[in-house]
């Protein structure tokens, strides 16, 4: 079935670094734009990056650009948000999910904590 | 594009309609999407260009609107739409979400 894992959250001290990735299986992976979106705790969703099925289009919420980056593999069929300086800001849910417009396939989330 | 929900909460007894607003702050044609979110989960889509409904999502949920004012309706509301809703413009980058109508079962 059609299926997107999150990982790679955790616990990091501000000015850190974190890698997650989002492994999609039961679809054609390559041909999908894919987003991350995260939630801080008992906030609204915010849409944060977005990047076209080629990898050659990102676009970015002016609250992580600059810090994080973006990036697909399409033979390993995942992607990527590298997370740079972080802040307690940062703290939410990390969700990754398909398409362009709006989005019915979601991971089911990894949890960033920054926090000294 | 600020996308601004209400009321902020909604109480409902079962089998009533609830009915839920989102407004624009500028026009997003149909571009608007209606997800629901129970504790713990992902958002689940319902609706996407204002009015359609997702494939397996119930009747009692129907959306409507355009420009820069929404709605979403549940009928026969049951304990299981417990949950918060949030609206979503795909319109123009970035895509925002309102801050959602937590709907509350009597």
């Amino acid at each position: 079935q059609v299926q997107l894992v999150d990982s790679g959250g955790g616990l990091v001290k501000p000015g850190g670094s974190l890698r997650l990735s989002c492994a999609a299986s039961g679809f054609i992976f390559s041909d999908f734009y894919m987003n991350w979106i995260r939630q801080a705790p008992g906030k609204a969703p915010e849409w944060i990056s977005f990047i076209d099925s080629g990898g050659s289009t990102t676009y970015y919420a002016d609250s992580v650009r600059g810090r994080f980056t973006i990036s697909r593999d399409n033979a390993k069929k995942s992607i990527y948000l590298q997370m740079n300086s972080l802040r307690a800001e940062d703290t939410a849910v990390y969700y990754c999910a398909r398409g362009e417009y709006n989005w019915k396939v979601w991971g089911q989330g990894t949890l960033v904590t920054v926090s000294s | 594009i600020v996308m601004t929900q209400s009321p902020v909460t909604l109480s409902v007894s079962p089998g009533e309609r609830a009915t839920l607003s989102c407004r624009a702050s500028q026009s997003i044609r149909s571009n608007l999407a209606w997800y629901q979110q129970k504790s713990g989960q992902a958002p689940r889509l319902l609706i996407y260009l204002a009015s359609t409904r997702v494939a397996d999502i119930s009747a009692r949920f129907s959306g409507s609107g355009s420009g820069t004012d929404f709605t979403l309706t549940i009928n026969s509301l049951q304990s299981e739409d417990s949950a918060v809703y949030y609206c979503q413009q795909y319109n123009n980058w970035p895509r925002t979400f309102g801050q959602g109508t937590k709907v509350e079962i009597k």
